[in-house]
């Protein structure tokens, strides 16, 4: 059972908009930034979006996170066949002496 | 290029300890400015961050598994590691290593390494 919460399964036809949410509470979403994550098949997960909204130099502007009050959405736009993929929502979590949490995944398919 | 590559055994006994190592390169642990982290994905898919360290030697454990971690890092070698004792089948999992960057709720995991399987099998 994760901490964070997120759709099992997102999908989209190429071009289109989609987007996966993901829910936390005041611990962690509430107080901290969100990062996304994404895993191609047999790979490692891939920093996609850090700090809410912020991408990597290389991650497409297609790619868009933003976050309010303690949940956090990831947005792709312009959907291409290579997006399709595992998206991890994670954040920080102060309860206890603090530690990552992470979201169940995402997984997205284009049609 | 930070690169991060785990090594060590595919297969682990039950009740043994599980011992794997990540190499560093490209970029120094004796530098600081970042955490060393551990983190296991399920067969299910699901991610778990086991804990990390600081090129001090401070660490953070999560606290479902700090009875059983430690995690040590080696300057000189430019490698941490982790061991999990007396580990069951609960703990089969790809094991990545990755680095972590930022202060801890504004940090995030920027460069990870490939991943290892550990099964525990008798």
């Amino acid at each position: 059972q994760s901490v964070l919460t997120q759709p099992p399964s997102a999908s989209g036809t190429p071009g289109q908009r989609v987007t996966i949410s993901c829910s936390g509470s005041s611990s962690n979403i509430g107080s901290n930034t969100v990062n996304w994550y994404q895993q191609l098949p047999g790979t490692a997960p891939k920093l996609l979006i850090f700090n809410n909204n912020k991408r990597p130099s290389g991650v497409p502007d297609r790619f868009s996170g933003s976050k309010s009050g303690t949940s956090a959405s990831l947005a792709i736009s312009g959907l291409q066949s290579e997006d399709e993929a595992d998206y991890y929502c994670a954040a920080w979590d102060d309860s206890l002496n603090g530690l990552w949490v992470f979201g169940g995944g995402t997984k997205l398919t284009v049609l | 290029q930070v690169q991060l590559q785990e090594s060590g055994p595919g297969l682990v006994k039950p009740s043994q300890t599980l011992s794997l190592t990540c190499t560093v390169s490209g970029a120094s642990i004796s530098s600081g400015g970042y955490y060393w982290s551990w983190i296991r994905q399920y067969p299910g898919k699901g991610l778990e961050w086991i804990g990390y360290i600081y090129y001090s030697g401070s660490t953070y454990y999560n606290p479902s598994l700090k009875s059983r971690v430690t995690i040590l890092v080696d300057t000189s070698k430019n490698q941490f590691s982790l061991k999990l004792r007396s580990v069951t089948a609960a703990d089969t999992a790809v094991y990545y290593c990755a680095r972590s960057v930022g202060w801890f709720g504004e940090a995030h995991f920027d460069y990870w390494g490939q991943g290892t399987l550990v099964t525990v099998s008798s």
